[in-house]
């Protein structure tokens, strides 16, 4: 079955430290991910996406993830975290076989920055 | 560009009547509208598919008679809670993509509503 897992509930950072965020996918081949994020009580925002070529694709507000397809990961990278990426973050992937749209997100990992 | 909305951003209800949201591509054509339900410190989770002109498609679990949805124009697509009830309450929040030809074709979302049910 396809599936996202993003196995941090919760992950609390410094302001200043770096961030990883983890994303594993089980899929029928490589589909399309993404990464979001989500303020409190707010919709989504894309912070970049994976659909081909280079493995590392770089994305808004300084994030960056790479696509490692040995290990079905995409797993989200900032050098230096600033305050207010405090938010909730979702990966999702969405099938290359079908043009449906359809996305599948994983449950979301909260992240917190302290001062 | 790309700007989907939704109105209300909140509303209260009382158990038993029904509630209308509604969502908005504001500069482009939504051929294919996405309304996903998600709990506190919960995923998304899509409740249906929406195309301009079509019924809509359900997911699995999803009550299509309770959740009416209509995407009567490009621009718009309406979710109707009907009969509400508390557990109903949940933050909704739709997407909205056009179709252009691409390999993968974008979704766009909206800032989600909040509907408590009392």
């Amino acid at each position: 079955a396809q599936s996202v897992t993003q196995p941090d509930i919760h992950i609390t950072v410094s302001e200043g430290a770096s961030l990883e965020l983890r994303c594993n996918y089980s899929y029928g081949a490589t589909p399309y991910l993404f990464w979001y994020v989500q303020s409190p009580g707010q919709g989504l925002q894309l912070l970049l996406k994976y659909f081909s070529g280079d493995t590392l694709v770089q994305g808004i507000k300084g994030f960056e993830a790479e696509f490692k397809r040995s290990q079905s990961s995409f797993n989200l990278r900032k050098p230096s975290v600033h305050w207010s990426d405090a938010a909730e973050y979702f990966c999702a992937v969405g099938a290359r076989s079908s043009n449906t749209g359809k996305l599948i997100f994983g449950q979301g990992t909260t992240l917190q920055v302290k001062p | 560009g790309a700007v989907v909305s939704q109105h209300p951003s909140r509303v209260i209800c009382k158990s038993g009547t029904s509630v209308k949201i509604e969502c908005r591509s504001l500069d482009f054509q939504a051929t294919t509208m996405f309304w996903y339900r998600q709990f506190p410190k919960k995923s998304l989770m899509l409740m249906a598919t929406s195309n301009e002109g079509s019924k809509a498609t359900y997911e699995q679990g999803v009550e299509k008679d309770k959740f009416l949805i209509n995407h009567a124009s490009l621009t718009l697509s309406t979710l109707t809670v009907t009969s509400a009830h508390p557990e109903d309450s949940s933050f909704y929040i739709c997407s909205a993509r056009e179709e252009r030809g691409l390999d993968y074709n974008e979704q766009f979302f909206g800032p989600g509503t909040r509907l408590t049910v009392l």
